[in-house]
């Protein structure tokens, strides 16, 4: 079945406790993005990437980072959360050839 | 700047009845506008998008109106069921960045039996 997967789905932390989220799509798509959603805001781009080695700053990065070695795998990492990170966040993932964005079932963080 | 306004925040109808929501976009060179649907505890869900060079779009009880003079579009619900409550997103494809989808904030539609 084609997906897209994201773990954990739920994260409760403190703050400046390092973490990782972790996406995977199983399409063999070039292109992954982040996005957080958050009442009132709809969904915001933290990052994306348009294939391996090549990522590149959203509307939201502040406090992000992220990676893509595999093709299949785009985590996105939280150095030090903060509160204000608290959010439900989304990995998506479309082909080069169609504009369909296909997305994971989300990762509800909380962070204290 | 880039920015998709949607409208209403909440709609509520009754079974039978025809809901609409309303966007509008900024960037007159957009040309991709799909819309999605979020039921609780998912991602969103593509049901039906509209390009450009296109001015209507139907899939079943849903359709897609764009009128590209005035930089809005419209996502029509015929026919309403309870299982068509959820959130909807409407977007829109800026060209300052790879397929960057500029997502409004979200229509909560609760249709009652």
């Amino acid at each position: 079945e084609a997906q897209v997967t994201q773990n954990p789905r739920y994260l409760i932390t403190v703050t400046g406790k390092k973490l990782t989220v972790t996406c995977s799509q199983n399409m063999n798509h070039e292109y992954m993005s982040w996005y957080r959603q958050d009442p009132g805001l709809g969904l915001r781009q933290i990052y994306y990437s348009m294939n391996v080695e090549v990522t590149d700053k959203g509307d939201v990065p502040e406090g992000y980072k992220v990676s893509r070695k595999e093709k299949r795998n785009f985590p996105l990492i939280l150095e030090s959360p903060s509160p204000n990170q608290t959010s439900l966040y989304f990995c998506a993932s479309s082909s080069s050839h169609t504009d369909t964005q296909y997305f994971g079932p989300g990762t509800r963080l909380t962070v204290l | 700047g880039e920015n998709v306004e949607q409208h209403p925040s909440t709609l509520s109808v009754q079974e039978g009845d025809s809901a609409v929501i309303k966007c509008t976009y900024s960037d007159s060179a957009s040309n991709y506008f799909p819309w999605y649907k979020q039921e609780l505890g998912k991602g969103p869900q593509l049901i039906i998008d509209i390009r450009s060079n296109v001015g209507e779009k139907k899939d079943q009880r849903i359709a897609v109106t764009l009128n590209k003079t005035a930089k809005h579009f419209s996502l029509h619900i015929t026919e309403t069921q309870p299982e068509d409550s959820a959130v909807y997103f409407c977007a829109a494809q800026f060209k300052t960045g790879f397929q960057k989808l500029v997502f409004g904030t979200g229509t909560r539609l609760l249709v009652s039996p």
